[in-house]
């Protein structure tokens, strides 16, 4: 079974500046996270889908973050303009049921200078 | 209040003993939860989960749930310096959203 799959691994860019990150997730999974883990604490949610709608966005700032999933398979999550403060590893996870334990793409690091 | 509290440690145990570490959230709501293991540089992978009171065996690791005193713990066994990572608890609320919200992790060092 192939797992989560995330592009690009890293990414440095300048503040202001825009990025997308792409995510598939294993076959058959309905729910799909985007995660958010700066380095020395857990993964925070930034948004939920189930299949291709919104189950939960509370944590996402919207006025520079974005996200769709399409078609309720892949994902891609961009952020404009970024800032310093978005330094993080952006991990893509996906489960079978929703409120089920999830299955890690291998991360995003994204380094904004 | 956290939502999900973890002793941020470093837990270090010599290699054969017994790894105790602990998890305690604050939504009496919640129903679910995950032990995840984070090695450095890598994603997190489940190895754990517990849905109700009680003691949960696989292996070498017993998850223990106690809800009346929203309590999660993970007890690793002959721990083994391949066991060196950090353990993140996971809890989710009876929503219908189901999602999971994370405690900050324990790192764990198993000296040989």
């Amino acid at each position: 079974e192939a797992g989560v799959a995330q592009s690009p691994r890293y990414k440095i860019i300048e503040k202001r500046q825009s990025v997308a990150f792409w995510c598939n997730p294993i076959s058959g999974h309905a729910t799909l996270y985007w995660y958010q883990q700066i380095l020395g604490q857990g993964p925070k949610l930034l948004i939920q889908f189930q299949n291709n709608g919104v189950v939960d966005d509370s944590q996402l700032p919207k006025d520079r973050f974005s996200a769709e999933r399409l078609k309720g398979v892949d994902s891609t999550l961009k952020i404009q303009p970024a800032k310093l403060e978005d330094s993080a590893v952006y991990l893509c996870a996906s489960s079978l049921l929703q409120g089920g334990f999830a299955f890690f793409g291998q991360g995003t690091r994204l380094t904004v200078v | 209040q956290k939502e999900v509290e973890q002793n941020s440690g470093p837990l270090s145990v010599p290699e054969g003993a017994i790894a105790s570490l602990n998890c305690t959230y604050s939504d009496r709501g919640s129903q679910s939860f995950f032990w995840y293991r984070q090695y450095s540089g890598k994603s997190p992978e489940l190895i754990m989960s517990i849905y109700s009171n009680g003691d949960k065996e696989d292996g070498r690791f017993t998850a223990q749930l106690n809800k009346a005193s929203q309590y999660v713990s993970l007890l690793i066994r002959d721990s083994q310096p391949s066991d060196s990572a950090t353990y993140l608890c996971a809890v989710n609320i009876n929503t219908n959203a189901g999602k999971s919200t994370f405690g900050d992790g324990t790192t764990l060092t198993v000296k040989p």
